[in-house]
């Protein structure tokens, strides 16, 4: 079993919408949880970060965690064309040695 | 900005070659990594370094080493490439231990026949 799933789409949404990400992890020691966001032909990008169990929002972007069920959610309202991606989630213990990502869920927005 | 930078973006190497990938930050981080990135299998640390020739293993070093001489340089060495490391290959840096945030390069697709 992967320390992180994620599924790898892709989701395809119209614009506007709003685009719900999961992720499932199975080491309940870990303790920070983010989202990055790649670009194709690029290096990933750090979106969101959180270190704790609820909601945290960032403009049109919200992280969720819930630790009790080990469950990662990223959440895009009123979804752009440039909001298409590969989105990444990530977690890990204290140190930030061995963070461990997800295989990444490709979103593409159509206009 | 923090800039990451990855020497070529692409390569092709042949069966047995010896490949350096190098790596360079400006923004004097203390960590430096090196993942490969496969379609399903998403990224995978093959090796950190936490201080000037410091380094550490990540979870897939077999067939690779690192280098890390000056503080801004780390560099990934494939001492007799194969298929099998046919990939993405991505650098990326970090400011300190507990900086959970990394800052990637763009990545540099080997391609090994």
């Amino acid at each position: 079993q992967k320390e992180v799933e994620q599924d790898p789409g892709p989701l395809s949404v119209p614009e506007g919408a709003i685009v719900s990400l999961n992720c499932t992890y199975s080491n309940s020691a870990f303790q920070y949880f983010m989202w990055y966001r790649q670009y194709s032909r690029k290096g990933p990008e750090l979106l969101m970060y959180t270190y704790s169990s609820g909601n945290k929002e960032d403009g049109r972007f919200t992280a969720q965690v819930d630790k009790s069920s080990k469950y990662i959610s990223l959440f895009i309202r009123d979804s752009q064309p440039s909001d298409s991606a590969t989105y990444l989630c990530a977690t890990g213990n204290t140190g930030g040695f061995k963070t461990i990502f997800g295989a990444g869920t490709r979103l593409f927005v159509k206009a | 900005d923090v800039k990451v930078t990855q020497s070529s973006r692409y390569l092709v190497k042949r069966t047995g070659e010896k490949v350096f990938l190098e790596c360079v930050q400006d923004m004097d981080h203390e960590n430096m990594f090196w993942y490969r990135q496969d379609p399903g299998l998403g990224l995978r640390l093959i090796y950190f370094s936490y201080d000037v020739k410091m380094k550490e293993k990540g979870d897939i070093p077999e067939g690779y080493s690192v280098s890390r001489e000056k503080k801004e340089r780390f560099s990934l060495i494939l001492e007799s490439a194969s298929t099998n490391q046919t990939s993405m290959y991505l650098c990326a840096s970090s400011f300190a231990s507990g900086s959970y945030e990394q800052y990637f390069g763009p990545g540099t697709r080997l391609t090994v026949t």
